[in-house]
């Protein structure tokens, strides 16, 4: 089983639907995190949750919110999704800081297809 | 802030050949840098990192880069690539007073012709 484990893997939907997209990870890393990829534009962050009552904005926040539900499980939400959110998301945890060497495990993908 | 730029968004190159993918960063403060890999309709996995100590750093796959400070360059190189190498491959640099937010470049395509 993978580490890092994002449901659903694909999905499509219409314009101003509510989409959530879920990550869960076995790897009992305190840190997790939000990523989206488009074409050209390589990985931006955008949210990430250093523990469970931590949430903060990374880069691209605008139109996307997140819940850290226990230290396993990070969920990203688009409230009114919008074309332009059309992506391939992933969910990513790190280690601790100090024992931490920044490297990021992700998981494989949710590809999110808005109408 | 700290930025990345991988020079190359594909690089076709023929089975057995040698490959240098670029990427240079800007950062005022010292960094990590870090390959990763993405294989089709997969997530992302390092491929390998600097974190101090020698400048050329050896990874999965037959992978290395080398971290040129004054160069801000941190290039990919593969002497004999396979068509398995066939992928994305991501730059990514992390400050070292940042916690934990790393920034990726564009990504390259790789792009292994038998």
């Amino acid at each position: 089983d993978a580490d890092v484990t994002q449901t659903p893997r694909n999905r499509i939907t219409k314009t101003g639907k509510r989409i959530m997209l879920e990550c869960s990870q076995t790897k009992g890393h305190d840190r997790m995190y939000w990523y989206r990829q488009d074409p050209g534009l390589g990985l931006r962050l955008i949210y990430y949750s250093f523990d469970v009552k931590d949430i903060n904005k990374g880069e691209i926040s605008d139109g996307y919110s997140v819940s850290r539900q226990a230290q396993a499980k990070f969920s990203l939400s688009l409230e009114s999704a919008i074309p332009n959110q059309t992506a391939l998301y992933f969910c990513a945890t790190s280690g601790l800081a100090g024992a931490d060497t920044g490297e990021l495990f992700f998981g494989e993908g949710s590809r999110l297809t808005v109408l | 802030a700290q930025s990345v730029t991988q020079l190359d968004s594909q690089v076709p190159v023929f089975e057995e050949a040698p490959v240098e993918l670029r990427c240079n960063y800007s950062s005022s403060v010292s960094v990590y840098l870090f390959w990763y890999v993405q294989y089709p309709n997969q997530g992302l996995q390092l491929l390998l990192k600097y974190l101090s100590g020698s400048t050329l750093v050896k990874g999965i796959n037959g992978f290395e880069a080398e971290f040129n400070k004054s160069q801000t360059s941190f290039h990919l190189r593969k002497p004999s690539v396979h068509i398995s190498d066939t992928a994305e491959y991501f730059c990514a640099v992390r400050e070292n007073n940042a916690g934990n937010m790393l920034t990726f470049g564009g990504g390259t395509r790789l792009m292994v012709k038998p």
